[in-house]
């Protein structure tokens, strides 16, 4: 079974501030760790994935996220935050077994940015 | 632009009609997906299929019944809905069917909205 927590269901910074959303996973196996984007209307983005390739990740819009086994952990940061950041962000995870992709998606995180 | 593409993008429709959602996708992806996503949730899985055959149902009522003509295409035909059953629709679709490895990316089209009155 595989299940993720993502820490806090509304984050707001401010503009050129440090964006810091995190999500911890639970998998029996080495799992694959995704983040995805949604703005408001449309469908989700991938922004960055882990596959078991090097830990750090970087993705799409500056967004980087570090994948620590020891902490079971799979955050997502960026340096500064632009207001286009503003969307509801997921983290999902499934197995690396190669077979249908069933992922589990945490609760989202809305972030919001201030001028 | 998205490589997944949805059609319609709005509906509304009453509890009596029967309509469908269409989704398309031409990256070579042997496994597509529904997925329902309320206001301010994460999206839902309803349907799997691998290589064209139903391969996940998550206990899904009978009123949305999916079908996969060919490897392109994705409907989700809509029967008989309640008001509850208003949503996001979405369809993905990944790389890999049943038994092949991938990295498990889905992509993503931008949604049907659909109003159930």
């Amino acid at each position: 079974a595989q299940s993720v927590t993502q820490l806090g269901s509304h984050v707001s910074v401010s503009e050129g501030a440090l964006v810091l959303l995190r999500c911890n996973y639970s998998s029996s196996v080495p799992p694959y760790l995704f983040w995805y984007v949604q703005y408001p209307n449309q469908g989700l983005q991938l922004l960055l994935k882990y596959t078991s390739a090097a830990t750090l990740v970087k993705g799409i819009n500056g967004f980087e996220a570090e994948f620590k086994k020891s902490e079971t952990s799979f955050h997502l940061t960026k340096p500064s935050a632009h207001m286009s950041d503003a969307a509801e962000y997921f983290c999902a995870v499934t197995s690396s077994g190669g077979s249908n992709y069933k992922l589990t998606f945490g609760k989202g995180t809305l972030l919001t940015v201030n001028p | 632009d998205t490589e997944v593409t949805q059609t319609p993008k709005h509906l509304v429709m009453g509890m009596t009609n029967k309509k469908s959602l269409k989704c398309e996708q031409h990256m070579g992806h042997r496994a597509m997906y529904w997925y329902k996503q309320k206001a301010k949730k994460p999206p839902e899985l309803m349907f799997v299929y691998s290589y064209e055959k139903l391969s996940i149902n998550e206990s899904v009522p009978s009123r949305f019944s999916p079908e996969c003509p060919n490897s392109s295409l994705l409907n989700l035909h809509l029967h008989a809905l309640q008001p509850e059953d208003s949503a996001l629709y979405l369809c993905a679709s990944s790389q890999g069917g049943q038994g092949r490895v991938g990295t498990g990316e889905l992509f993503f089209g931008e949604g049907s909205r659909l109003t159930v009155l």
